[in-house]
């Protein structure tokens, strides 16, 4: 079936470091894939998605790029800073029946200043 | 806009109890989730509502979970009865049309249940 693997946490980081967080997923078709963020005692709220192969997606100094030929979704920032702490969700939309998300574990970043 | 709404935001009971959620989604989203979150694990899809029907509910422990949308806007999803395995945060996320693969899932707070 269709699943998301992303790399496990905790992510410990400098301020201004530069931040990878590896995502790779199988499906059939051609899913849409998205980067969920989770801050301390709230939501999980959308980072950034992708459509299709090739597309960058892109929000507050986050970078990610739909990779389809290796199957990834890597998310990258320059320079992390203290405020971008929290649980970043890999995940994935795809159709089997209806358009359904299938999200990753989770990594944890913690940004030390 | 006003952001999908769940009730309460913490809960706590004894094993063999019963227990209910609510989720009120964005005004106009068709296609509504609910997730089960354990500690330390990404959300898992419990069950997934487009307008009051029900179009997956494969991973829905039936014989002591259920979920219902009535009227096709707010939500309940109940356990009962209650198990330790069952201490998670629940999460609601609403979305504009689950025939978009691209929609975005707007979510909840969630409901944190600790079952003890």
């Amino acid at each position: 079936g269709d699943s998301v693997t992303q790399m496990e946490g905790p992510v410990t980081l400098s301020e201004e470091a530069f931040l990878t967080i590896n995502c790779t997923y199988t499906a059939t078709g051609y899913p849409s894939l998205f980067w969920y963020v989770q801050y301390p005692g709230e939501g999980l709220q959308l980072l950034l998605k992708a459509t299709k192969a090739d597309d960058k997606g892109s929000n507050k100094g986050f970078e990610a790029t739909y990779r389809k030929e290796t199957t990834s979704f890597h998310l990258e920032k320059g320079s992390v800073q203290v405020s971008d702490s929290a649980v970043y969700f890999c995940a994935l939309s795809a159709f089997s029946g209806t358009y359904k998300y299938i999200f990753g574990t989770g990594t944890r970043l913690k940004v030390l200043a | 806009e006003a952001g999908v709404a769940q009730s309460p935001r913490y809960k706590i009971i004894e094993k063999r109890q019963s227990v209910a959620f609510w989720c009120n989604p964005i005004s106009g989203h068709a296609t509504l989730y609910w997730y089960q979150q354990i500690l330390g694990q990404g959300p898992k899809l419990l069950i997934q509502f487009q307008n009051n029907g029900v179009v997956d509910d494969s991973q829905l422990p039936k014989d002591r979970f259920s979920a219902e949308r009535l009227k096709g806007v707010d939500s309940t999803l109940k356990i009962q009865p209650a198990k330790l395995e069952d201490s998670a945060v629940y999460l609601c996320a609403s979305s504009l049309d689950s025939g978009r693969g691209w929609a975005e899932a707007f979510f909840g707070q969630g409901t944190r249940l600790t079952v003890v």
